[in-house]
């Protein structure tokens, strides 16, 4: 089946340390981003990315990082440098950027302790 | 920068009444989506409006664009329990990011 996965569902971490969320699609869309949601916020944009090898900040990119090496890929690290990093997060694909229907992940909660 | 503000923010109905949320852009918009969020869920796309005054249905469910193409509503006839969730609106002006309201959580009581 066609989709985009998130992994691991539920994570935790120590203070200070930096850690990874993997987002992976097949549904060969060109467009992928990453949100942060908090209760009652909404979703807050982080990063995106067009194409591979290309990806622009979003809102409230600071204290993390994103890469683009394959279609499929887009992980995200939620650097030390994050001052509060509990949240939900949350990888969406697009076919193009923007303007057609964005397919999310299931999401990975983010604890620090 | 563009905002899209959404209200109410909580709504809680009574099994088999109507329901509406509305979105407010402070900028003309190309298009507008719609997602649906179910408790502990993600979003989940609905639809897409494009056109100026553009009505769409699917059920029970009835989104609106406005003329200007600044303001959407969706609006839910008798609501059931499976309606449950927050309903987001997401505004694209087409030279900046898709921006999403902070949502309208639905909650019926049957």
């Amino acid at each position: 089946d066609g989709g985009i996965t998130q992994s691991p569902k539920y994570l935790f971490r120590k203070e200070g340390q930096n850690v990874t969320l993997s987002c992976e699609q097949n549904l060969n869309h060109d467009a992928m981003y990453w949100y942060r949601q908090d209760p009652g916020q909404g979703l807050r944009l982080i990063y995106y990315s067009q194409i591979v090898n290309d990806f622009q900040k979003g809102d409230i990119a600071e204290g993390y990082s994103v890469s683009r090496e394959k279609k499929e890929s887009f992980p995200l690290t939620v650097t030390s440098a994050q001052k509060n990093p509990t949240a939900f997060y949350l990888c969406a694909s697009s076919i193009v950027l923007w303007g057609t229907e964005a397919f999310f992940g299931q999401g990975t909660r983010l604890t620090v302790v | 920068g563009q905002q899209v503000m959404q209200i109410p923010q909580y709504q809680h109905v009574q099994e088999g009444e109507d329901f509406t949320t509305y979105c407010n852009s402070s900028t003309t918009l190309s298009n507008i989506q719609w997602y649906k969020q179910r408790p502990g869920g993600h979003p989940v796309f609905l639809i897409q409006l494009v056109k100026s005054g553009e009505v769409k249905k699917q059920k029970r469910l009835t989104f609106q664009f406005g003329e200007a193409k600044k303001n959407s509503s969706l609006h839910i006839t008798a609501t059931q329990t499976t309606d449950v969730g927050t309903y987001f609106c997401a505004g694209f002006s087409g030279n900046t990011p898709l921006v999403f309201g902070k949502g309208t959580r639905l909650s019926v009581i049957a």
